[in-house]
């Protein structure tokens, strides 16, 4: 199994300019999350998907957007990019285990990120 | 929504020592309590988590404990290496909101 993949690992935009980064992964799971890492920051929940066609904005969706088509893939927009957007962007992947308080997000598994910078 | 505070933002330790962080969280119906560990270039990979019917979980070298009534929680690694020198991360989750809500990490150094 790969796990959770992500292409591009780079990528360099102009402002304006928009790109798609594409998320994937093998392990069946139900729900997949964006994030975004900014120093000092920690992981920001961009966006997130708890099921085929399903998405829901996370803390910072501003300037993005996603779909979830196949349950396996996952993909993050920017349609005009902004230098705010400067960021490495991780995919993630999990699955909800039931425990006797109900439903309960399991492990989240990362991908190896995206390293964007926008000029 | 769920804020989660982590600290301190840096540590510094000499091999062999213990390393404690510590992080606490507002939404008193979170349930689940993860720890990931980021090396430099890498992903977030999970090491430990904890849900909120047990106090105390250790694996190893590394333990977490929970406090529900004060609401923080814990990661303690003792006898450090110097592979484990990373960022750690601290989350928390109600669990049927389905998200996880990090803290903004703590640079861990082991000197040897």
């Amino acid at each position: 199994n790969a796990g959770v993949t992500q292409t591009p690992k780079f990528r360099v935009l102009k402002t304006g300019q928009s790109m798609t980064l594409l998320c994937a992964q093998d392990m069946n799971h139900e729900y997949m999350y964006w994030y975004r890492q900014d120093p000092g920051m920690g992981l920001r929940l961009i966006h997130y998907s708890v099921g085929e066609g399903t998405t829901a904005k996370g803390e910072v969706p501003d300037g993005y957007n996603v779909s979830r088509l196949k349950k396996q893939n996952f993909l993050l927009g920017l349609e005009s990019a902004a230098p705010s957007q400067t960021s490495v962007y991780f995919c993630a992947s999990s699955y909800s285990i039931g425990v006797e308080a109900g439903p309960s997000t399991d492990t989240q598994y990362f991908g190896p990120g995206t390293r964007l910078t926008v000029l | 929504g769920e804020n989660v505070e982590q600290h301190p933002s840096t540590l510094s330790v000499q091999e062999g020592d213990s390393a404690v962080i510590k992080c606490t969280y507002s939404d008193s119906a979170s349930n689940y309590f993860p720890w990931y560990k980021q090396e430099l270039g890498k992903r977030p990979q999970l090491i430990i988590d904890i849900r909120s019917n047990v106090g105390e979980k250790k694996d190893q070298r590394i333990a977490v404990t929970l406090n529900k009534t004060a609401k923080h929680f814990s990661l303690h690694i003792t006898e450090t290496q110097p592979e484990d020198s990373a960022v750690y991360f601290c989350a928390a989750s109600r669990g049927n909101d389905y998200k996880l809500s990090f803290g903004a990490g703590t640079t861990v150094t082991v000197r040897a």
